[in-house]
């Protein structure tokens, strides 16, 4: 079994959806959670933190369910530039390497 | 704002050939990584350092060596070069921290094909 699993889409939605990924991962002594973004042939960019509490960053929500060992980011009014692969990212607490999903791929159309 | 610079961003070479990808990060941090990237597998780690000098293997570090002689810079060595280590590959850094692990910023990649 995969430490860090993500469904890896295609998701295809329209314009001012609102769209939901979730992550689950395997080792309960995971800390540190992240979502990060990868457009096509660049490198992952930290889109942002997941917090126990979840939290907000404009269109932008992640919630993290330690009972369920998952954490979810969901998208509201979807944009074109939306359109990237998000990828999941759990760490134990002082450890220093990160374990990443395989990435959810996500297409905004018109 | 964190940079993260590897040297090429594209690479050709040859099965057999010693192969160097260079790293630097101008942000001071301690924690450096090598992660190769490859369709439906996602990132996986080749090796961290998380001082000068000091390396640790992931998950994949058959084939490849590191090397941190300064903080800023963190080197992956392919010994001897073959294809199935045609990849794109990622270098990253991040911040010690002893309260909570710091997110990595990533370099733009090095797509390296051997043929």
């Amino acid at each position: 079994r995969k430490e860090v699993e993500q469904d890896p889409g295609p998701f295809n939605v329209p314009e001012g959806a609102t769209v939901a990924f979730n992550c689950t991962y395997s080792n309960s002594a995971s800390q540190s959670f992240f979502w990060y973004r990868q457009d096509c042939r660049k490198e992952p960019k930290l889109l942002m933190s997941v917090y126990s509490s979840g939290n907000e960053d404009g269109r932008f929500t992640a919630q993290l369910n330690r009972a369920s060992q998952y954490i979810s980011l969901l998208i509201r009014d979807s944009k074109l530039s939306d359109s990237a692969t998000y990828l999941c990212v759990v760490n134990e607490e002082d450890n220093n390497d990160m374990r990443f999903g395989a990435g959810t791929r996500l297409t905004v159309k018109p | 704002d964190v940079k993260v610079t590897q040297s090429s961003r594209y690479l050709v070479k040859r099965t057999g050939e010693k192969v160097f990808l260079e790293c630097v990060q101008d942000m001071d941090h301690e924690n450096m990584f090598w992660y190769r990237q490859d369709p439906g597998l996602g990132l996986r780690l080749i090796y961290f350092s998380y001082d000068v000098k000091m390396k640790e293997k992931g998950d994949i570090p058959e084939g490849y060596s590191v090397s941190r002689e300064k903080k800023e810079r963190f080197s992956l060595i392919l010994e001897s070069a073959s294809t199935n280590q045609t990849s794109m590959y990622l270098c990253a850094s991040s911040l010690m921290s002893a309260s909570s692990n710091q997110p990595q910023h990533f370099g733009d990649g090095t797509r390296l094909s051997i043929l």
